[in-house]
């Protein structure tokens, strides 16, 4: 079956070690993106691609970044910079075309203490 | 900018009962709409989407939408409550032509109890 696999589900980390999360399609989508889940707030847009080997901030990109060598994997690498790192993370692709809505991974919860 | 707002983050119904969770949009060119629905820590899974081709938008699992243009509304409404609806329900908007990037909603938490 075609789908979304984000890897680790839950992922632990001490403070002031970078972390990567990873993201791997068989939809063979072009676009690929990553979201962050905090309690409350609905999904932030950090980063999306519409094509191999580029990329777009989105709206809160800071501490973050991303690759995309191969069209079937967006890995997101979660720095020391980034202030509040304990979040769900979501990864999603689509096609670019039309009212295509996103498909989403299970997710990855990351805690940092 | 474009915005959606879920009025409440928190509704609770009996089973049987209809459930309406509310959305608006915030755009002059009405966009393309869709409603997810996110149980624990899983991802989150389409119900439906409005893409201009009706106003009155059937999703899965019962569920069904209606785009106002007059309103600025894309309400989620099922007539009957079961207790495997009980999830967190995100409205999302993506300008209509243009590059594929959703704007979600905070989104609304429904619990159903017997």
């Amino acid at each position: 079956d075609g789908g979304i696999t984000q890897s680790p589900k839950y992922l632990f980390r001490k403070e002031g070690q970078n972390v990567t999360l990873s993201c791997e399609q068989n939809l063979n989508h072009d676009a690929m993106y990553w979201y962050r889940q905090d309690p409350g707030q609905g999904l932030r847009l950090i980063y999306y691609s519409q094509i191999v080997n580029d990329f777009q901030k989105g709206d809160i990109a800071e501490g973050y970044s991303v690759s995309r060598e191969k069209k079937e994997s967006f890995p997101l690498t979660v720095t020391s910079a980034q202030k509040n790192p304990t979040a769900f993370y979501l990864c999603a692709s689509s096609i670019q075309e039309g009212p295509s809505p996103l498909h989403f991974g299970n997710g990855t919860r990351l805690t940092v203490t | 900018a474009q915005s959606v707002t879920q009025l409440g983050s928190h509704v609770s119904v009996s089973e049987g009962a209809l459930v309406l969770l509310r959305c608006n949009y915030s755009s002059s060119v009405p966009p393309y709409l869709f409603w997810y629905v996110q149980y624990p820590n899983q991802g989150l899974q389409l119900l439906l989407k409005y893409t201009s081709a009706a106003t009155l938008v059937k999703g899965i699992n019962g569920f069904e939408a209606e785009f106002k243009k007059s309103e600025t509304s894309f309400h989620l409404t099922k007539p009957s409550a079961h207790m495997s609806d009980a999830a967190e329900y995100f409205c999302a908007a993506r300008p209509s032509g243009g590059y594929n990037k959703l704007i979600f909603g905070a989104g609304t938490r429904l619990a159903v109890h017997p």
